[in-house]
């Protein structure tokens, strides 16, 4: 069964900073991951989608990798902001299910200081 | 920029009582997906809906749940007998194809069971 973990659980920044959030997954049978925002009390807004034959997508200071074979996948944010702060979620939809559904780690979240 | 749709943002309901939550999801989206969030845990996938039936559901989602379009427009998601344990936020989201495709969520409605 798939299983989604991310580290660190929480992770605190000064603004300006480069910072790399890392997600994995257990099966490397997937068909895509995408890397969402959650703000708090709030709905998910998708950042990036990877597919499982892309090694990276970029999206302005976003640049997310996907090793599948290892099991892993990065969201590196450039120069961050106080506005991005948030929690970052990682899912993937998984082979071994007959459709579509998005399997979640528990996410990161970010806090930046200005 | 389309986006999907959730009413009402909050419900309080008491144990036992039947509720019905609301999506419009974007309008030429083909599927159709419930998940849902109790408190400081993972989002969890309830179900998936496409062609007007159920493609896949979860363990969670049994006979109490049930999912509908009624319409062209609205997909709902109905918890006929309502338990302390539902109390969660829950996430609609829709795209346009399947595996390849961005999954986009809606900003949720806040079940509190009494």
């Amino acid at each position: 069964k798939q299983e989604v973990t991310q580290i660190p659980a929480a992770l605190s920044v000064p603004e300006g900073e480069n910072l790399v959030l890392n997600c994995s997954f257990t099966d490397s049978a997937i068909y895509n991951l995408q890397w969402f925002r959650q703000d708090p009390g709030k709905g998910l807004t998708s950042l990036l989608l990877i597919q499982s034959s892309q090694r990276e997508q970029t999206s302005g200071r976003l640049n997310a990798s996907l090793d599948k074979s290892s099991g892993r996948s990065t969201l590196y944010i450039a120069a961050s902001q106080p506005g991005d702060s948030a929690t970052y979620l990682c899912a993937v939809s998984s082979q071994d299910q007959a459709g579509t559904a998005l399997i979640f780690g528990k996410g990161t979240t970010l806090s930046v200081s200005s | 920029e389309p986006e999907v749709t959730q009413t009402p943002s909050h419900q309080v309901t008491q144990m036992g009582q039947e509720v019905i939550l609301r999506c419009v999801p974007i309008s030429n989206h083909l599927y159709f997906y419930w998940y849902r969030q109790i408190l400081g845990q993972k989002v969890e996938f309830l179900v998936s809906f496409y062609n007007n039936e159920i493609s896949e559901k979860s363990e969670i989602f049994d006979d109490q749940f049930s999912v509908e379009r009624p319409d062209g427009s609205n997909f709902t998601l109905k918890i006929r007998s309502t338990k302390l344990e539902d109390s969660a936020m829950y996430f609609c989201a829709s795209c346009y194809g399947s595996w390849t495709d961005t999954q986009y969520f809606g900003p949720g409605t806040r079940l509190t069971v009494l």
